[in-house]
């Protein structure tokens, strides 16, 4: 079974904090994706790489920064956490080549708090 | 206007009824993905459609290329099923694996 883990349920930090979120994925993906879900937005591209040391921006990649030294490892970094950054955080990854929409498989999420 | 629209937003239903839930889409697409999430937060892929019907157990997932839509049905549904389901698109122009997602559908099976 692909297993897509994140570091952690529940997080609560305070504003202007560093924040890292890790993603760690086994299954030799090429494909990584970071998302941030919040009521009434549904899900919402932030960063994906689609090979080792690349990244590109999603729909909303301001205020966060992300890293892939390692194909399985997917880091989103937020320099400093705001209130408006509270929201579950999701990680995905999927297949790369030539495949359309490969199936993209979620780790459990992230419920990150700012106060 | 959003580029997925999901309907309806909220479903409530009995145990057993049959279900349906729609999704839109306004871009041309390479593929369309049904998703469900279950309370808590896991999110598992259900269907991934590029013309046609699949069925998987209870679950059939239809779509209409041409007409840019796509159903999620549910067939003599049950409690365990409540849950959200999400519609995804793939945009035909993307290079990367950039899904694009509905606001998703709440499903609420009463026993």
């Amino acid at each position: 079974d692909v297993k897509v883990t994140q570091s952690s349920r529940y997080l609560v930090k305070r504003t202007g904090e560093k924040v890292f979120l890790e993603c760690v994925q086994d299954m030799d993906h090429e494909n990584m994706f970071w998302y941030r879900q919040d009521p009434g937005l549904g899900l919402r591209l932030i960063y994906f790489s689609y090979d080792v040391k690349m990244k590109e921006k999603g729909d909303i990649p301001e205020g966060y920064s992300v890293s892939r030294e390692k194909k399985e490892r997917f880091s989103l970094i937020l320099e400093s956490a705001s209130t408006n950054q509270t929201s579950m955080y999701l990680c995905a990854s999927s297949y790369g080549g030539a495949g359309a929409g490969n199936e993209q498989f979620f780790g459990p999420g992230t419920r990150l708090t700012v106060l | 206007k959003n580029e997925v629209e999901q309907s309806p937003q909220n479903l409530t239903a009995q145990e057993g009824e049959f279900i349906t839930i729609n999704c839109s889409y306004s871009v041309g697409i390479s593929a369309l993905h049904w998703l469900q999430q279950h309370p808590g937060g896991g999110i598992v892929s259900l269907f991934m459609l590029s013309s046609g019907k699949k069925k998987h157990g209870r679950l059939i997932a239809t779509i209409n290329i041409q007409e840019k839509h796509s159903s999620l049905h549910i067939t003599a549904s049950h409690p365990r099923d409540s849950a959200v389901y999400i519609c995804a698109v793939l945009p035909r122009d993307q290079g990367a694996q950039k899904l694009v997602f509905g606001q998703g559908t709440r499903l609420t099976i009463n026993p």
